[in-house]
């Protein structure tokens, strides 16, 4: 496609379901970011993958949070027994790998939890 | 840990007003500095950005100086316009383990009226 894409766009689901979100990059781009953005914390990086490793997962906030990448492509963020501070929007970016790569986001997926 | 610091908004100004909107970073070195903006109903988008002290990033009639004397990337529009209303995020890159996560200050809402 034309940028990222994300889904769903919107999620509401109750305290201790798991739920997966999903980012597709814009096709070529080798490096992939996750960022959540609340109220509390604004903007805060999450994880990165270069392919389909993550050489970085220090942003996580717990266990319970967790990412891949298969075929250098489409990535899933898996929350495990979610807890209404996860309440966020979660953005996905994806850039061509270099150190000065721009980062295009995709439209956010807004998780509610109830 | 590098950061970054920018000006709480809201911020309204009449059209064709003069727009500043602050931002400090402490940082290792001089990593590349960017500003994003966020559209109502919209994703993030990167602004503009400079790579490298005393650079000028441009995009839009914003401009933004990168100044390592004052440790400032200010965003600044001589003439703001109601299509300019948004939220502004400024940014530094953390090249940290090869990656490129980018640090995000908490937004400035800036409004602009007819």
């Amino acid at each position: 496609g034309a940028g990222v894409s994300q889904s769903p766009s919107n999620k509401v689901t109750e305290k201790g379901k798991d739920v997966e979100l999903r980012c597709d990059p814009i096709s070529g781009h080798t490096a992939l970011y996750w960022y959540r953005q609340s109220l509390g914390q604004g903007l805060e990086f999450l994880i990165y993958f270069q392919g389909n490793s993550a050489p970085d997962k220090s942003g996580l906030p717990s266990d319970r949070f967790s990412a891949e990448r298969t075929g250098g492509s489409v990535s899933t963020l898996t929350i495990q027994r979610t807890q209404q501070e996860d309440s966020a929007v979660y953005l996905c970016a994806s850039s061509l790998g270099g150190l000065q790569e721009t980062q295009y986001f995709g439209p956010g997926t807004r998780l509610l939890v109830l | 840990g590098d950061s970054v610091t920018q000006m709480e908004g809201p911020v309204t100004l009449s059209e064709e007003a003069f727009l500043t909107i602050n931002c400090t970073y402490t940082a290792t070195g001089y990593p590349p500095l960017f500003w994003y903006v966020q559209y109502p109903g919209e994703g993030l988008q990167l602004l503009l950005k400079a790579t490298k002290a005393d650079d000028k990033g441009s995009n839009k009639g914003f401009e933004a100086t990168y100044r390592k004397e004052t440790t400032s990337f200010h965003l600044e529009k001589g003439s703001v316009q109601v299509s300019d209303s948004a939220v502004y995020f400024c940014a530094l890159s953390d090249h940290q383990g090869g990656a490129n996560n980018l640090f995000f200050g908490t937004g400035t809402r800036l409004t602009v009226i007819p």
